[in-house]
């Protein structure tokens, strides 16, 4: 069974431009959760789409948005990229999402730089 | 506590030794704690999920044990081994309409051969 795979692994990007990140979960699950994490911070919960509808958005601008399509693909978008946003973007999937003992399956995530 | 907190921030252990690390997490709302492994380069990987105050979970040589009233959770390593140099990374899911996992920081653990 193929695991959650993230495309693309590296990025680079300027200040002002926009990026579009991919997800494609592990074949079954409907939900796929966004993170980011920035050196010295813990893993920050961006969203979490289920059944192409999201459920839940964490506290980042409205520059930051996200879509999930009907196999469940996900992609997030990042506009007017800023330096801050330099981080590794992960995402994870799960058949239900956070609930109970759902476990979610981490991608390897993709490593944005904004120059 | 308001947020995951993990402690300590990191640790250096030698080959053979045991050791262990804390999660705390606000008590009320609690729905479930996760533990994970991330080793440098690869993706998180599940460790145990647990529900129940008193929950005690084991794999291999790590096991978690969980307190819901007062807020914690112990991860012990037994007999460290080299490969057991990660992050162990815990979460905590409040429930409710809540689909999210609120993440601690991250013990980074070094063993050293």
């Amino acid at each position: 069974k193929a695991g959650v795979t993230q495309t693309p692994r590296y990025l680079i990007k300027t200040r002002g431009q926009q990026v579009t990140l991919s997800c494609s979960p592990i074949s079954g699950h409907r939900s796929v959760s966004w993170y980011q994490q920035t050196p010295g911070q813990g893993l920050q919960f961006l969203f979490e789409y289920f059944s192409e509808t999201q459920r839940n958005k964490g506290n980042f601008p409205g520059r930051f948005s996200g879509r999930q399509f009907s196999n469940s693909r996900s992609e997030m978008n990042v506009s007017t990229l800023e330096l801050g946003d330099s981080a590794l973007y992960l995402c994870a999937s799960s058949s239900q999402g956070a609930r109970r003992k759902n476990i979610q399956y981490f991608g390897a995530g993709t490593r944005l730089s904004v120059l | 506590i308001l947020n995951v907190e993990q402690s300590p921030q990191s640790l250096h252990v030698q080959e053979g030794d045991s050791t262990n690390f804390t999660c705390s997490f606000p008590s009320s709302n609690f729905y479930a704690l996760h533990w994970y492994r991330w080793e440098t380069a690869k993706s998180p990987e599940a460790l145990f999920v647990m529900t129940l105050n008193g929950d005690e979970k084991k794999k291999g040589r790590i096991s978690a044990t969980l307190n819901t009233k007062e807020g914690y959770s112990y991860l012990y390593i037994k007999g460290s081994q080299p490969e057991d140099s990660a992050t162990y990374l815990c979460a905590q899911n409040s429930g409710g309409s809540n689909y999210k996992l609120t993440f601690g920081k991250g013990t980074l653990l070094t063993v050293n051969p």
